[in-house]
């Protein structure tokens, strides 16, 4: 079984300030864990995805995200909001059977000017 | 041109209608999927299929079908529809991967059932 919790339902922030989404996992497997981004009126992109590589991800867009496999979590960070980040972010799990996806409810970003 | 569209990317019924949505993907995955999503509930697994003879339903498959006509194409139905399958409808495809799938998205269908 799996599941994702994203702590926050929205979060604002002021253009050129960090970023944090945050994003707890719970899988009976070695997980995959991906951020999606869903713009307004738009499907969703892949940000970034870990999978057992390097703790640290790197993703577009100047995202990061760190799996910490002790807290069970894998937080999406941005050094400097810009006002095109606005959007919806998921968390997403994948374990066991690698093509299964569980999402997390979604966060929503407002940046302000 | 877009890896994956689906189309219509609105449409409007009245409950008791047979409503089709489609999907095309020029990605040449073998994989394909159809999620709902709802707000505040993040997207929803209704079907899926791995080759054009291999169809699955997913966690939320009650009250829709679908049809696999091609390697490129799977399509939704909904044989009747009813107000509570008013949702932003997604597909997506992914080749498969030594450790998970990477899913790459349409740009939605918004159905809304009156």
């Amino acid at each position: 079984a799996q599941s994702v919790t994203q702590l926050d339902s929205h979060v604002s922030v002021s253009e050129g300030t960090p970023v944090l989404l945050r994003c707890n996992y719970s899988s009976s497997y070695s997980p995959s864990l991906f951020w999606y981004v869903q713009h307004p009126n738009k499907g969703l992109q892949l940000l970034l995805k870990y999978t057992s590589a390097a703790t640290l991800v790197k993703g577009i867009n100047g995202f990061e995200a760190e799996f910490k496999k002790s807290e069970t979590s894998f937080h999406l960070t941005k050094p400097s909001a810009h006002m095109s980040d606005a959007a919806e972010y998921f968390c997403v799990v994948s374990g066991g059977s690698n093509y299964k996806l569980t999402f997390g409810k979604g966060t929503l970003l407002t940046v302000n000017p | 041109d877009a890896d994956v569209t689906q189309t219509p990317r609105n449409r409007i019924t009245k409950t008791g209608k047979r409503i089709m949505l489609e999907c095309s993907q020029t990605k040449g995955h073998d994989r394909m999927y159809w999620y709902r999503q709802d707000p505040g509930l993040g997207l929803r697994l209704i079907y899926y299929s791995f080759d054009v003879k291999d169809i699955n339903k997913g966690e939320i498959s009650d009250g829709y079908s679908v049809s696999r006509q091609a390697q490129a194409k799977f399509s939704l139905s909904l044989e009747s529809a009813i107000p509570n399958q008013t949702a932003l409808y997604f597909c997506a495809t992914s080749d498969p991967g030594l450790v998970a799938d990477t899913q790459y998205f349409g740009p939605g269908t918004r159905l809304t059932v009156l």
